[in-house]
């Protein structure tokens, strides 16, 4: 079945610093993957949409320049958190899909926090 | 833009019995309804999707209706056990290529032995 794998599953990093978490499709390519934020006992809130060698699409109310998206393969998405602060400690989820209707895979998870 | 709703009150329930969570949306039926499993600090697996010209689907213990007059879907896990406990999420998408899910709330369920 299609997998996808996220790393890290967990960072640590200081308040101004940036961080990369990356996401990829392992057996199968992927032009499209999506990056989803989830806050404590909320549910998934979709962050932007990741297209292969092209600009991602941002959620409203998305900074773009503070959550930069790379894809530049068909099995590599990447998510920079620029400049990080306490408030985006967040679980950060992406995900990738088979066409056709046969659900949406999601890597594990990276839980950042900011301190 | 479209609402999904689902009852943010946990589920607890006696091992053995059915749990039964409900999905309603708002707006315009999409193309495909799916469910997924989330267990803390882990992402959402995928479990059963069910298209717009579909009644019901089914999966070992898991069952899903999908009724586009009321706008609903119910979600059925059948003989319950301890390690369905979890949080269940409710998401639609609307088919396209590329497209985009958009996520219930989620509710939490607590199989009891």
């Amino acid at each position: 079945g299609a997998v996808v794998s996220q790393h890290p599953s967990w960072v640590i990093c200081k308040s101004g610093t940036s961080v990369k978490i990356e996401c990829r499709s392992l057996d199968f390519q992927a032009t499209t993957m999506f990056w989803y934020r989830q806050f404590p006992k909320q549910s998934l809130m979709l962050m932007a949409t990741s297209n292969e060698g092209s600009k991602a699409t941002y959620e409203q109310g998305v900074e773009k320049d503070k959550f930069l998206i790379n894809h530049a393969s068909l099995t590599l998405s990447t998510l920079t958190v620029t400049s990080a602060h306490p408030e985006d400690s967040s679980f950060y989820i992406c995900s990738a899909s088979l066409a056709g209707g046969y659900g949406y895979t999601f890597g594990s998870g990276t839980r950042l926090t900011v301190v | 833009s479209q609402k999904i709703e689902q009852n943010s009150e946990a589920l607890n329930i006696q091992e053995g019995k059915t749990a039964t969570l409900t999905c309603n949306y708002t707006n315009y039926s999409p193309a495909y309804l799916q469910w997924y499993r989330q267990d803390p600090g882990r992402g959402p697996v995928f479990l059963l999707l069910i298209r717009e010209n579909e009644k019901e689907k089914r999966k070992e213990r898991l069952k899903v209706t999908f009724d586009t007059t009321l706008k609903q879907s119910l979600f059925h896990i059948t003989a319950s056990q301890p390690a369905d406990s979890a949080t269940y999420l409710c998401a639609l998408d609307m088919g396209a290529a590329g497209n985009k899910l958009t996520f219930g709330g989620g509710t939490r369920v607590l199989v009891k032995p």
